[in-house]
């Protein structure tokens, strides 16, 4: 049910930055609509990391920061670190659909 | 501190209704719409549905309109999710979860969320 995709897995060692991408379409990214990050830990409930495709909650690590172009979104880590290991999704509202807010295909980040 | 509870997990036969409740502690409740996002094991997150919490109105994902229903009590400051007709593939993880707003402005995405709620549906 996911109509954003992203690649299932990026890996790097401490210190390293990684990206991962979130492609869309004209419904959803492309139409102009917010992107936004969640971190999702081992057996924890998913964490806004960025929202409105660049801003940091309050408390969240200025290593994690996010852009937009077109169709697609990326979020970058860079410093990676042992505890950044776990899923990723982005997210958007889509005008097309069933269902107005949509996730990603999830990214596994793993800490070499 | 901020916080939103969900209720237990809960195991349940194809064909049956779940309730979860989503109880909100330490924000003006009214203020802020509450979504329901599952997750399936070994899946990504899939939005239901969400309600605004000041008067009530409710807007569902056409994947579960006619089987899911969100309420709340604001006298309890709880959101309540019920899901009729399950199915095998409804097991998931249910999440609650709010609205970000920031200065007046919904971004459209969620900023709290609820512990989730595992339901298993089986026969």
């Amino acid at each position: 049910h996911s109509v954003l995709t992203q690649p299932p897995s990026v890996s790097g060692a401490p210190g390293q930055r990684v990206t991962i991408s979130c492609t869309g379409s004209g419904s959803n990214i492309g139409a102009g609509y917010d992107v936004h990050w969640y971190q999702q830990l081992p057996g924890t409930a998913p964490k806004l990391l960025v929202y409105g495709n660049k801003r940091r909650p309050s408390g969240v690590p200025d290593r994690f920061s996010g852009y937009k172009s077109d169709t697609s979104a990326f979020l970058a880590i860079t410093g990676l670190q042992a505890e950044d290991e776990g899923d990723y999704y982005c997210q958007s509202y889509d005008n097309s659909l069933k269902t107005l807010y949509v996730f990603g295909t999830g990214t596994k980040v793993t800490v070499l | 501190q901020v916080h939103l509870v969900q209720s237990g997990t809960e195991v349940k036969r194809p064909g049956a209704s779940v309730r979860v409740s989503c109880k909100a502690s330490g924000y003006m409740f009214a203020r802020y719409a509450i979504h329901w996002v599952r997750q399936a094991p070994g899946q990504s997150l899939e939005w239901m549905g969400w309600i605004n919490v000041g008067d009530g109105g409710t807007k569902y994902s056409e994947n579960f309109q006619d089987r899911v229903a969100i309420t709340r009590d604001t006298s309890a400051t709880t959101v309540y999710m019920e899901l009729s007709g399950l199915k095998i593939e409804d097991t998931a993880v249910y999440y609650c979860a709010r609205d970000l707003e920031v200065g007046g402005y919904n971004y459209g995405c969620f900023d709290l969320w609820g512990q989730g709620t595992l339901v298993t549906v089986s026969s």
